[in-house]
């Protein structure tokens, strides 16, 4: 299994652009998720996802999108890319959304908004 | 309402011995599991310890354990006989039913020589 991966590694954006930061799992978890790391703010969620077609806000979902058409997918979208969300942005993804689930993280994407 | 505590911003211990890296938390919840997860220089999360709720025994995972007090609201990890390659930053996490998962700021540690 290559568990959750992530793509790209690395993003540099204009002010305004937009663009999609993929994320895809293996391993069948219906809970999958995504988290920016800012510097001394540990991770926040921003939305999470408990099967296909099932999306819900996290606690900073303005300026993102996402959507959920299959099990193994999870992409997010930035519709009009902000310095603010200059951030590392994790994937992960659990077997379910029991609080017993670990989640488990893709390698991050580090996005740059100049 | 902050929700996870890591009170150490940074740690330092010497190589082969042990440290106990703080967490506690604040929920109303009476379900949840805590996490605690390692991430290296290198960026990515890695998964270390898992503890539920309604375990009676502490967690334990090889060289870590997890001293969970519940009616402190506190579940700190110990690392044994630390390595170099145990530098990094550690979170402290907890899920509740919720479907939400709250992450501490962190705590990096130092293993020196």
């Amino acid at each position: 299994n290559a568990g959750v991966t992530q793509t790209p590694k690395f993003q540099v954006l204009k002010t305004g652009q937009s663009m999609t930061l993929q994320c895809a799992q293996d391993m069948n978890h219906e809970y999958m998720s995504w988290y920016r790391q800012d510097p001394g703010m540990g991770l926040r969620l921003i939305h999470y996802s408990v099967g296909a077609g099932i999306t819900d806000q996290g606690e900073v979902p303005n300026g993102y999108n996402v959507s959920r058409s299959t099990t193994e997918d999870f992409p997010l979208r930035l519709l009009s890319a902000a310095p603010s969300q200059t951030s590392v942005y994790f994937c992960a993804s659990s077997l379910k959304w029991r609080f017993t689930d670990t989640q488990y993280f893709g390698p991050g994407t580090r996005l740059t908004v100049l | 309402a902050q929700k996870i505590t890591q009170t150490q911003p940074g740690m330092f211990v010497q190589e082969k011995e042990a440290v106990t890296l703080d967490c506690t938390y604040d929920t109303s919840d009476q379900s949840y599991g805590l996490f605690w997860y390692k991430q290296p220089s290198s960026g990515e999360m890695i998964f270390l310890i898992y503890q539920g709720s309604y375990d009676e025994q502490n967690a334990t995972e090889g060289r870590y354990s997890l001293n969970f007090q519940k009616a402190r609201k506190s579940a700190n990890l110990v690392i044994s006989a630390s390595q170099l390659g145990d530098s990094a930053m550690y979170f402290c996490a907890m899920r509740t039913p919720g479907n939400q998962f709250y992450f501490g700021t962190g705590t990096s540690l130092t293993v020196i020589p």
